[in-house]
């Protein structure tokens, strides 16, 4: 399945470095997530954006910083990460019921980025 | 308390056995409730939906009750396929009703 693609499906990266996760959605959904799922702990709820504008933003360090250009589109951008931040980061879309008018918003997820931070 | 519990697993079961799976949630105003599966060091997928009045796909039938704050799954003649871990998750009624997902619960299904 392509709905929700997301890259690199990998990333090893150094306590120091900034880089960029992506999520595109080809669903024609308006809302999008990002969400980390760590070992033994349920998924995780960081960020929404609905319409491009972000409606939840949880309690998330400021290490790490989204961006959705567009509805289609999210980044996930990341600097000074810690070792504590490995985990499986995903993306999800939906079509926002607010604006669709049912309840029926089921989430389509990504394949995942597993991030390892050294 | 956590606002969905399950427990964690794993079941281990053989072919054509029939297994439940329980989840409590804590918000009594919790509105949508769902079952996903999620495959090994794969994305979770929707499995089915659960209404007040029970539902059925297939093997699955999913049952709430909104007094008890209880949600089950059950699987009859199990698969081999079916092995993976069930999520259980709930939408809750604040901010943007986001979905509150559970642990999970592992099921082996063996030969």
């Amino acid at each position: 399945e392509t709905g929700v693609t997301q890259t690199p499906r990998h990333l090893v990266m150094g306590m120091t470095n900034k880089k960029s996760l992506k999520c595109e959605q080809h669903l024609g959904h308006n809302a999008m997530y990002w969400y980390k799922q760590s070992a033994k702990k349920p998924l995780e709820l960081m960020f929404v954006y609905s319409l491009e504008e972000r409606v939840e933003n949880n309690s998330v360090p400021s290490r790490f910083s989204p961006e959705c250009p567009n509805s289609s589109h999210l980044f996930l951008h990341l600097h000074t990460l810690q070792p504590e931040d490995s985990a499986l980061y995903l993306c999800a879309s939906s079509q926002d019921p607010k604006f669709s008018g049912q309840f029926t918003d089921t989430q389509y997820f990504g394949p995942g980025t597993r991030l390892t931070v050294l | 308390r956590k606002e969905v519990e399950q427990d964690p697993g794993p079941f281990n079961v053989p072919e054509g056995a029939t297994v439940a799976f329980n989840c409590t949630y804590s918000n009594s105003a919790s509105q949508s409730f769902f079952w996903y599966r999620q495959d090994c060091r794969k994305e979770p997928k929707l499995l089915m939906s659960v209404y007040s009045s029970g539902n059925e796909d297939g093997r699955f039938t999913a049952q709430l009750n909104r007094a008890s704050q209880y949600i089950s799954l059950l699987i009859r003649d199990s698969k081999l396929s079916d092995s993976a871990t069930y999520l259980c998750v709930v939408r809750g009624n604040t901010g943007f009703q986001k979905l509150v997902f559970g642990t999970g619960t592992r099921l082996l299904v063996s030969p």
